[in-house]
């Protein structure tokens, strides 16, 4: 157990839908990362909030956003689903120092879009 | 965007046999990771490397940061039937106005052990 807590573990919607995924990074960490999991793209970056700011961004698109909360969880919000968007998302967390480069992953959040 | 490159893809092996892989990129990092991730699970951090030239273990696991800063490889030895899974490379760049980037990862090495 990574100690990061992923909700919900499965989520089936269909197109042009708008979905929220939700994470609690380990007790202590500030920063927190999600990233896309696909067969044909493998594991991308998408984007990086630290102590309630955004950090980083990766491939991210335009119909995503997150956000992270003054108690330090973090949504993914999702919209105008596509058939493409089904994938797995994980939410990661890192603990300051070592450049919080030591992440650790939930278990993720299998997306079906029908 | 920047491209890890891991190979093999896939190994099938007998327990017991010794396993290497590695990663290459075109570009620096300043860090190397190395996960592993097993069915319906998210990737489990097994050893993180800071130094060029780097040599880390954990337990039957050892990787090396390459001097180069970009490529690393990965050896487990004497592999039992729980080594099996994929495993992934990941590199991290801190750039010099301070920012950084998420991990970049590699596509992955499935191990398949027969016993």
């Amino acid at each position: 157990d990574s100690g990061v807590t992923q909700t919900p573990k499965h989520l089936i919607t269909a197109t042009g839908q708008r979905v929220t995924l939700r994470c609690s990074p380990r007790s202590g960490d500030l920063s927190v990362y999600w990233y896309q999991q696909s067969l044909d793209q493998g594991l991308q970056f998408l984007i990086q909030y630290y102590n309630g700011e955004e950090r980083a961004k990766g491939n991210i698109l335009e119909r995503f956003s997150a956000q992270q909360f003054p108690d330090l969880h973090s949504e993914l919000n999702l919209s105008s689903l596509e058939l493409g968007d089904s994938a797995l998302y994980f939410c990661a967390s890192s603990a300051p120092g070592r450049g919080e480069t030591e992440a650790f992953f939930g278990q993720g959040t299998r997306l079906t879009v029908v | 965007g920047q491209q890890l490159n891991q190979s093999p893809q896939s190994m099938f092996i007998q327990e017991g046999e010794d396993v290497s892989m590695n990663c290459t990129s075109s570009s620096i990092f300043n860090t190397w990771l190395w996960y592993k991730q097993d069915p319906g699970e998210g990737p489990v951090l097994l050893i993180a490397l800071y130094k060029a030239g780097e040599l880390t273990s954990n337990g039957r696991l050892t990787a090396q940061f390459g001097i180069t800063r970009k490529d690393s490889f990965l050896n487990i030895s004497a592999s039992i039937p729980s080594d099996v899974g994929i495993y992934f490379c990941a590199g991290h760049r801190r750039y010099s106005g301070g920012g950084a980037d998420g991990l970049t990862f590699g596509k992955g090495t499935h191990l398949i052990i027969q016993p």
